[in-house]
């Protein structure tokens, strides 16, 4: 069964970092792209970013370009989400998904809250 | 980019049919075959409820079916059940940067 737990979210003040990790079980993590898709509270969901099977392609949003880097370690199964200056406008639930292709997510993890405050 | 258009919210009795729609530009729904369609339920993750605009996943039922004319995609629920209750996404590859970009949602209601 294919299995995918987020974590690393929590309270930041807006200017500062958080690394989100995403663990996957149950699949060959190093054959899919991952994603990471994030939801405001009481919104919709939002793509964040992108990462290719081997780690070498990676793609943001407009609205994280610069300020985010998307990671994979293939050896431990994990993907991660390095953000930084973060903003008010960043707080939600951040989701990691396994990408059936690049652009359709067939499995998710489930979730996890960041709360940037001032 | 703007998000794609569906409506806020949708209904029908049990056993009818409900009909979401999905509007975007020739440069994401309309010149792409990766539209999908994601199910929420409150507090949960997304589930994938259709792929490359009308394919299904293993588990899902056939009651769920999707097309695309043109700029909008449109995701039909057949003979409604209760547990169909639920928020509806659409997505679409948006032409660059590898980008997809969602809709605002749907909240389908089971009278």
């Amino acid at each position: 069964e294919v299995q995918l737990s987020d974590s690393g979210g929590g309270l930041v003040q807006p200017g500062g970092s958080l690394r989100l990790s995403c663990a996957a079980s149950g699949l060959t993590f190093s054959s899919y792209a991952m994603s990471w898709v994030r939801q405001a509270p009481g919104k919709g969901l939002e793509w964040v970013s992108v990462i290719s099977i081997s780690g070498s392609g990676t793609y943001y949003a407009d609205s994280v370009k610069g300020r985010f880097t998307i990671s994979r370690d293939n050896s431990k199964n994990t993907l991660y989400l390095q953000m930084n200056n973060l903003r008010a406008e960043d707080t939600g639930v951040y989701y990691c998904a396994k990408g059936l292709n690049y652009y359709s997510f067939d499995y998710w993890g489930q979730g996890t809250l960041v709360t940037v405050y001032s | 980019q703007s998000a794609l258009t569906q409506p806020p919210s949708a209904s029908g009795s049990p056993g009818q049919s409900v009909t979401i729609s999905c509007t975007g530009t020739s440069s994401d729904v309309g010149g792409s075959n990766y539209v999908s369609w994601y199910q929420q339920y409150p507090g949960k993750a997304p589930k994938l409820m259709i792929y490359e605009v009308r394919k299904r996943p293993s588990g899902v039922p056939d009651r769920f079916s999707g097309s695309k004319s043109g700029n909008t995609a449109s995701l039909t629920v057949s003979g409604l059940q209760a547990e169909d209750e639920a928020d509806y996404y659409c997505s679409s590859y948006a032409g660059s940067n590898q980008e997809v970009m969602f809709g605002g949602g749907t909240k389908v209601t089971v009278l």
